[in-house]
């Protein structure tokens, strides 16, 4: 079946420009996350939405970062005014809904490609 | 300190050998420890999970906890240049869904 995707898959941008990044996760996963990923800091925590309510946003870095999600499915982060710190590859991912894990399991993270934003 | 500290590597390991990957972390409040494994390019994928403390195998992998020395590893028995990737190690409690991951470790196995 399809897999967590995201679009675009490269984004080079100036610094001072507005970027939207996509991710379409996998059909009938309740949350979906967005992380970041850059040189030197690993996998960070970004935003956690369960439906298209985000009940966690502490990992956004400053108010220029807002993510939104509809009809509890597509979700786009949207980082304005973007600076050269922004560059990192941001990945989304999508699981069932990790309140509902039976005990002793794991709802798994799956994981897209990531959108690999440039800024210049 | 970051909840999650990994060796940084790289590793490089011929055909064959052994690998043992490793990290420690700080908050015993999650449950879950989780091994993703990252190829060049592409997003990461679950290797496997364990739940508490104790050992895990699946085939070649065996991931171990050690929850008193809040210590967690990775084992890839006769490894395989396929499994050259960045492993990066993860905890989070079940309905905790946000996890902490380590900085990943690079292995290279060479033919």
């Amino acid at each position: 079946g399809a897999g967590v995707s995201q679009s675009p898959s490269n984004k080079v941008t100036e610094k001072g420009k507005d970027v939207e990044l996509r991710c379409d996760p996998i059909s009938g996963h309740t949350a979906l996350y967005w992380y970041r990923q850059s040189l030197g800091q690993g996998l960070e925590f970004l935003i956690y939405f369960q439906g298209n309510s985000a009940p966690d946003k502490s990992g956004l870095p400053s108010d220029r970062f807002s993510a939104e999600r509809t009809g509890g499915s597509v979700s786009t982060l949207t980082i304005q005014r973007t600076q050269q710190e922004d560059s990192a590859v941001y990945l989304c991912a999508s699981s069932l809904d990790p309140a509902g894990a039976l005990p002793n399991s794991y709802n798994e993270q799956f994981f897209g490609p990531g959108t690999r934003l440039t800024v210049l | 300190q970051k909840e999650v500290e990994q060796d940084p590597g790289p590793l490089s390991v011929p055909e064959g050998a052994i690998v043992s990957l490793n990290c420690t972390y700080s908050n015993s409040a999650f449950q879950y420890f989780m091994w993703y494994r990252q190829y060049s390019r592409k997003g990461p994928e679950l290797l496997m999970y364990t739940y508490s403390s104790g050992n895990k195998e699946d085939g070649r992998f065996t991931a171990q906890v050690d929850k008193s020395s809040k210590y967690i590893s990775l084992f890839i028995r006769d490894s395989q240049p396929s499994d050259s990737a960045t492993y990066l190690c993860a905890n989070g409690g079940g309905s905790n869904y946000k996890l902490t991951f380590g900085k990943g470790t690079l292995l290279t196995v060479n033919p």
